[in-house]
């Protein structure tokens, strides 16, 4: 166990609705970043936060946003779902940036 | 951007050591090199870092070459639970972390 949490563990929904990811990061870890993984592109980046305040940005797209709030759990907002959107959306949070990170266990959305 | 190469698969029997290797001709002088791995069903795990001189954790051991341009992973006994895909990340991207193909590791009883 990690001690991050990501609820929830799984998401079915359909093309053009919006859902929202929710994690919470270990205690005192003031980053929190967000990956997607799918089968063919991979594990990639998308955000990440630092204490509130959004530090790097990867191939997220305009239809995807997130936050962090001030007790420092983390939303990670998509809408327009396409079916292409469907993977695992993994939460990861570390002390301070540039240190070791430690994953949640995924959210699993599947757009149909 | 910094890139690593890795074998896509390796193989090794239980309660043997596995070195497993990675290219990073690209590094800058003060990257470190840090291997994350994921589990069947998990998400990615933090394994080690180091930065020039060899390192030990209770996980694994890594290796550096002289030149830092490689790194070798070592699991001095390999166990099932350590079947996984074990990704060396490119260098200087210890935030944005970027996850390649990386090296998927069977183990066998």
């Amino acid at each position: 166990d990690s001690g991050v949490t990501q609820t929830p563990k799984h998401l079915i929904t359909a093309t053009g609705q919006r859902v929202t990811l929710r994690c919470s990061p270990r205690s005192g870890d003031l980053s929190v970043y967000w990956y997607q993984q799918s089968l063919d592109q991979g594990l990639q980046f998308l955000i990440q936060y630092y204490n509130g305040e959004e530090r790097a940005k990867g191939n997220i797209l305009e239809r995807f946003s997130a936050q962090q709030f001030p007790d420092l759990h983390s939303e990670l907002n998509l809408s327009s779902l396409e079916l292409g959107d469907s993977a695992l959306y993994f939460c990861a949070s570390s002390v301070e940036e540039g240190n070791e990170q430690f994953f949640g266990p995924g959210t699993r959305l599947t757009v149909l | 951007d910094a890139k690593t190469t890795q074998p896509n698969s390796m193989e090794s029997n239980e309660e043997e050591p596995v070195h497993l290797p990675c290219n990073h001709s690209t590094i800058s002088g003060t990257d470190y090199i840090h291997w994350y791995r994921q589990l069947p069903s998990q998400g990615p795990e933090y394994v080690i870092h180091g930065l020039t001189s060899n390192v030990n954790n209770r996980m694994a051991s890594l290796a550096i070459a002289e030149d830092r341009k490689s790194s070798t992973l070592i699991l001095h006994r390999a166990t099932l639970r350590d079947a996984a895909v074990y990704y060396c990340i490119p260098p200087g991207n210890t935030d944005k972390l970027i996850f390649g193909t990386g090296t998927r590791l069977q183990v066998f009883p």
